[in-house]
């Protein structure tokens, strides 16, 4: 089993341009989510669902859009990027919400 | 809104020496766990405490979860160069039990050989 996955692992976009982040898993869990990490903050969460079809904001989800149209996919946008945005990227998933988490290598977005 | 706050935010110990994090929350948690970041890494699960006054251990690591299931330590003796990274815990609020973590600010632990 891969677990997690992620693509694409860097990234470097410029003021306004868009791309989407693909997280990818194979272990049938209903629970994906979508974190950024940046220094001294920890990880805050930006979307989340709770199964296929299904999408919930997070505590930073402005500038962000998700889409779960397959339980093994969770696909993050970004519409039009900021400099705001640039962080790394993590991707998890878990069988419950109150489960352990399985978090995908992460993808390192800068945008200029 | 919900917090997590987690104290020391760095700490470096000369190796063998002990290190300690902690974790407090501004409400009740239902469960907390714990993660651990080596550099350049992604988290990686540790443990999950749920009741009240748990404590469990991995090794050398030893965790505690509060009476009040408000707070949480993590503890880990005689550290060595293999614990170095950083350690988050993370927590679900009991009024939202069962869909999110709210993660705290990590622990970042360098160990001096």
């Amino acid at each position: 089993n891969a677990g997690v996955t992620q693509t694409p692992k860097f990234r470097v976009l410029k003021t306004g341009q868009s791309m989407t982040l693909l997280c990818a898993q194979d272990m049938n869990h209903e629970y994906m989510y979508w974190y950024r990490q940046d220094p001294g903050m920890g990880l805050r969460l930006i979307h989340y669902s709770v199964g296929e079809g299904t999408t919930a904001k997070g505590e930073v989800p402005d500038g962000y859009n998700v889409s779960r149209l397959k339980k093994q996919n969770f696909l993050l946008g970004l519409e039009s990027a900021a400099p705001s945005q640039t962080s790394v990227y993590f991707c998890a998933s878990s069988t419950q919400g109150h489960n352990e988490q399985f978090f995908g290598p992460g993808t390192r977005l800068t945008v200029l | 809104g919900q917090q997590v706050m987690q104290i020391p935010q760095y700490q470096h110990v000369q190796e063998g020496e002990d290190f300690t994090t902690y974790c407090n929350s501004s409400t009740t948690l239902s469960n907390i766990q714990w993660y651990k970041q080596r550099p350049g890494g992604h988290p990686v699960f540790l443990i999950q405490l749920v009741k009240s006054g748990e404590v469990k251990k991995q090794k050398r690591l030893t965790f505690q979860f509060g009476e009040a299931k408000k707070n949480s330590s993590l503890h880990i003796t005689a550290t060595q160069t293999t614990d170095v990274g950083t350690y988050f815990c993370a927590g679900t609020p009991s009024e939202e039990y069962g869909n999110k973590l709210v993660f705290g600010a990590g622990t970042i632990l360098r160990v001096k050989s």
